[in-house]
Formats: structure tokens, C-alpha cells, sequence
């Protein structure tokens, strides 16, 4: 079946450290997006890239890194210079007629 | 920059009762699209319902249809009929038809509304 798989489904995080998100897709998708989702907000743009070996920033991209080297996979970096880090993250790539396909998302916590 | 509004927060309502969900938007684009998506407490994001802005013909899902009005800017989701497995948050979302280039791609989200079906 094709879909979004992200991994892992819970991660921990202590303070100071790098942890990485990963997110595949095998629906030959060009556009890939990382969205975060606060409780009681809506989910806010952190990165996206339009097509391979490119990425632009989103609207709170401080504090976190991508890289686009493959058409399926678009893994996230949460940096330590992330502050608040615990929330809800969502990959996502973009279909056809605009919509967006998203994974099941992983839920990172600091410790 | 582009906005969405959703001001109900919450609803409750019985099931097979109908229920009706607010979105508004602001944007300076003439095509873009529009898209309600559900999120059940499994945080899956599903979507339910797209429109484009130059249809004037209000797209219709099964118990699902929106209420498109351009000129208000306001883009309702009307459940039918509704049933228990309805039970979720509802997001109301905002994309540019291309990307014009002055702000970044991807969709804009509303804050979202938690709808409870009652049995």
C-alpha cells in the first residue's frame, strides 16, 4: 500500500541532544512537508521541499534541519537549540490536486 | 499572509443529528484551495473534503459537503446523518493553487474544532 511512514511513533528526547525523525513515502510525491502540532493550535509549518536536494524554511524552522537527498525520504533533525521541543510531529507530502497525504506522526518528549 | 479562522473550539451534538462547522480565511490569492481534515484520537490526519476556489459548485462527500462562499470568504462543513466514529478534531486548511513565491508553500491550518457525537 502507498503512504507516508514515519518512525519512530514515540521518541525521547534528554536536553542537549540531537534527535532525527524519519519520514518515507513511496507515492512519487515531488513536495514533502514537517508540520508541528501544539495542543489546542493547529499544525504550523516547520520545513518543505518542493523537489530533491532542495528545502525551504517554514514559519518555525529555528531550531530544527532537513535534508532532501532522496525523492522518498525527508528526515528531520530537532536540534539542541530547539527550546520547547515536546509536541506532535507530522510529515506530509502533497498529492496531485494539492491535498496533503500524512503519516501517523511521532510524538517527541524531553526528558 | 494567509489566515484561518475556526471559532468554535468545540461541539457536541447527538448522533444522526446534523452539525454544521465554521471555518473563515483571509488571502490575497485569487486560486487556492481549500480542505476540511479530520483527526481522530489515533492522530491520524484523514482528509475529508476539498474544494477549489474557481468551482461554484460546493463539493459533496457521502455525508459530507461544504458551504463555499468566496465572496465571505467562509468555507463550512456540514456533517449528515452523523455518527459516533465522527468523534474527532476537525482542521479547515488553506493552500495557494501555485506557488506565487512571496510567502511559503504548504497548507495553513485552522486552530481546529473538537466535535464530540453524543449517543
Amino acid at each position: 500500500d502507498g503512504g507516508i511512514t514515519q518512525s519512530p511513533k514515540y521518541l525521547f528526547r534528554k536536553e542537549g541532544q540531537n534527535v532525527t525523525l524519519s519520514c518515507e513515502q513511496n507515492l512519487n510525491h515531488d513536495a514533502m512537508y514537517w508540520y508541528r502540532q501544539d495542543p489546542g493550535q493547529g499544525l504550523r509549518l516547520i520545513y518543505y521541499s518542493q523537489i530533491v536536494n532542495d528545502f525551504q524554511k517554514g514559519d518555525i524552522a529555528e531550531g530544527y534541519s532537513v535534508s532532501r537527498e532522496k525523492k522518498e525520504s525527508f528526515p528531520l533533525t530537532v536540534t539542541s537549540a530547539q527550546k520547547n521541543p515536546t509536541a506532535f510531529y507530522l510529515c506530509a507530502s502533497r498529492g496531485r490536486a494539492g491535498e496533503a497525504f500524512f503519516g501517523q506522526g511521532t510524538r517527541l518528549t524531553v526528558v | 499572509a494567509q489566515t484561518v479562522t475556526q471559532s468554535q473550539p468545540e461541539m457536541s451534538v447527538q448522533e444522526a443529528e446534523t452539525v454544521t462547522l465554521s471555518c473563515t480565511y483571509d488571502t490575497s490569492e485569487n486560486n487556492y484551495y481549500l480542505f476540511w481534515y479530520k483527526q481522530p484520537p489515533s492522530r491520524q490526519m484523514i482528509l475529508v473534503i476539498r474544494q477549489e476556489a474557481y468551482k461554484q459548485q460546493n463539493a459533496t462527500e457521502n455525508r459530507f459537503s461544504v458551504n463555499f462562499q468566496k465572496a465571505a470568504k467562509s468555507f463550512s462543513l456540514k456533517i449528515s446523518d452523523s455518527q459516533l466514529g465522527d468523534t474527532a478534531m476537525y482542521f479547515c486548511a488553506l493552500r495557494h493553487s501555485q506557488y506565487s513565491g512571496g510567502g511559503a508553500d504548504g497548507l495553513t491550518f485552522g486552530k481546529g474544532t473538537h466535535l464530540i457525537i453524543q449517543p
